[in-house]
């Protein structure tokens, strides 16, 4: 089945820096990458999700890239604030059958220092 | 447009007792997914389901679990006997036919 590496499993920046969290996946039929921002104690917020006929995909300081030859695909956050601090899962989903469940990576807890 | 809600919140069972997990998707949508987070873990699948159907099941244990998504009413995750390992965070999806989830704020579970 699907694995889904990510890395790093924390990353502290300062303020105004931008940061970038990578994944790899197993599965080539993957076809959709979404990305989580979990805050303590509550549940996954959808950031920002790309499907694979897409390289790239920006909102506002938020943008994905995804690279399907090479099976990886990253998050890159411009102009860190400390609201950005949480921890970050990406996922992937392969349609199977009608399901497209999701399969994440471990986490990445990012912490933006003022 | 209320999201995805999740009662209770927080959850204390002693071993042996049952748990019951409850969920209500988004309006509109008639597809749920429950997960699994174990501490400083990431979100791990258990099933899939629509209305009065299971679609997916392959990430639920094979005993002592079971999941519902009736005609009326909210989707039940049921926990019976539990054990200590069963503490957990426990979130539902909610997707409008097979797109993007959103999730609830989950049930954190405690087995004393």
């Amino acid at each position: 089945g699907e694995n889904v590496e990510q890395h790093p499993s924390t990353l502290s920046v300062q303020e105004g820096d931008s940061a970038v969290i990578k994944c790899t996946y197993s599965d080539s039929a993957s076809n959709y990458f979404p990305w989580y921002k979990q805050e303590l104690g509550k549940g996954p917020q959808l950031i920002i999700d790309i499907r694979s006929n897409v390289g790239e995909k920006k909102d506002q300081r938020i943008a994905v890239t995804l690279n399907k030859t090479a099976k990886h695909f990253s998050l890159h956050i411009t102009e860190t604030q400390p609201e950005d601090s949480a921890v970050y899962f990406c996922a992937a989903a392969t349609a199977q059958g009608g399901s497209e469940k999701l399969v994440f990576g471990k986490g990445t807890k990012l912490t933006v220092n003022p | 447009n209320a999201g995805v809600m999740q009662n209770p919140r927080h959850l204390v069972r002693r071993r042996g007792q049952e748990a019951r997990l409850r969920c209500s998707p988004m309006k509109g949508h008639s597809h749920v997914y429950w997960y699994r987070q174990l501490p400083e873990e990431g979100l791990k699948f258990m099933v899939y389901l629509q209305k009065e159907n299971i679609i997916d099941e392959s990430g639920m244990p094979k005993e002592r679990f079971s999941a519902e998504f009736p005609k009326e009413g909210p989707s039940i995750l049921r926990i019976q006997q539990v054990v200590r390992g069963d503490s957990a965070a426990y979130f539902c999806a909610s997707s409008e036919i097979t797109d993007t989830q959103y999730f609830g704020p989950g049930t954190r579970l405690t087995v004393l």
